[in-house]
């Protein structure tokens, strides 16, 4: 279990231009989320994939915001025409249920930064 | 509307003086309330998945319960290591009010532990 990986950690990116992050959920995990935390506030829902299907999608999910999970793997969101209230940490979870329950595990976060 | 509230907003303690969390909650139907644990520019760290009223889970100095309406957060003789922001999520039921499976979190209690 190596636990859910982003990448990139940091993104700096001057407003107007796309930026792309990807997510590798921990293995045999078939449930995928994305969310997004600003400073001093609680992590928001953005979208849900299980497997390599979108079931849910958040009102916050503009259409400037574009998330995939091909083949039910690894998972990118795409940000187009970033504003600068886009700025905030981009949240990747992964889980699945097991006799223990439903246990979601977050991955580290990538920060982006709008200027 | 599903909604988490949790208190106080920050707390200082001194090492070893045990004190609790709050996390109130108006979820129609819980299907899981989620403890994380969360440092500074790190994502949430996964630490309990409460079920139903009465239930308690236990992990070092940290004790989680359930109630209808709310859920506590013991913390023994603290350390200042325990020094983080707690985060409180729920997740509604399957069969109350359509499907879904985003976690909604509070805002968050920020912990100090003073040596």
């Amino acid at each position: 279990d190596t636990g859910v990986s982003q990448d990139p950690r940091h993104k700096i990116t001057k407003r107007g231009q796309n930026v792309t992050f990807r997510c590798d959920p921990i293995s045999e995990h078939n449930r995928l989320y994305w969310y997004r935390q600003t400073l001093g506030q609680g992590p928001e829902f953005l979208t849900y994939f299980q497997n390599e299907a979108q079931l849910e999608k958040s009102r916050l999910l503009s259409d400037r915001f574009s998330a995939e999970r091909p083949k039910g793997s690894f998972s990118t969101l795409e940000i187009q025409r970033t504003e600068q209230g886009d700025s905030a940490m981009y949240l990747c979870a992964s889980s699945s249920i097991d006799k223990r329950g439903n246990t979601i595990y977050f991955g580290e976060g990538s920060w982006l930064t709008v200027v | 509307e599903d909604q988490v509230t949790q208190s106080p907003e920050a707390l200082r303690l001194q090492e070893g003086e045990s004190s609790s969390l709050n996390c109130s909650y108006t979820v129609s139907g819980l299907r899981g309330l989620f403890w994380y644990r969360q440092d500074p520019g790190k994502g949430p760290e996964f630490l309990f998945t409460l079920y139903s009223a009465g239930e308690e889970k236990e992990k070092e100095r940290l004790k989680a319960t359930l109630t209808k309406k709310e859920s506590f957060l013991h913390i023994t003789a603290p350390k200042p290591e325990d020094s983080a922001t707690y985060l409180c999520a729920v997740q509604a039921d399957w069969n109350s009010g359509g499907a879904t499976n985003k976690l909604i979190f509070g805002t968050g209690t920020l912990l100090a532990v003073q040596p």
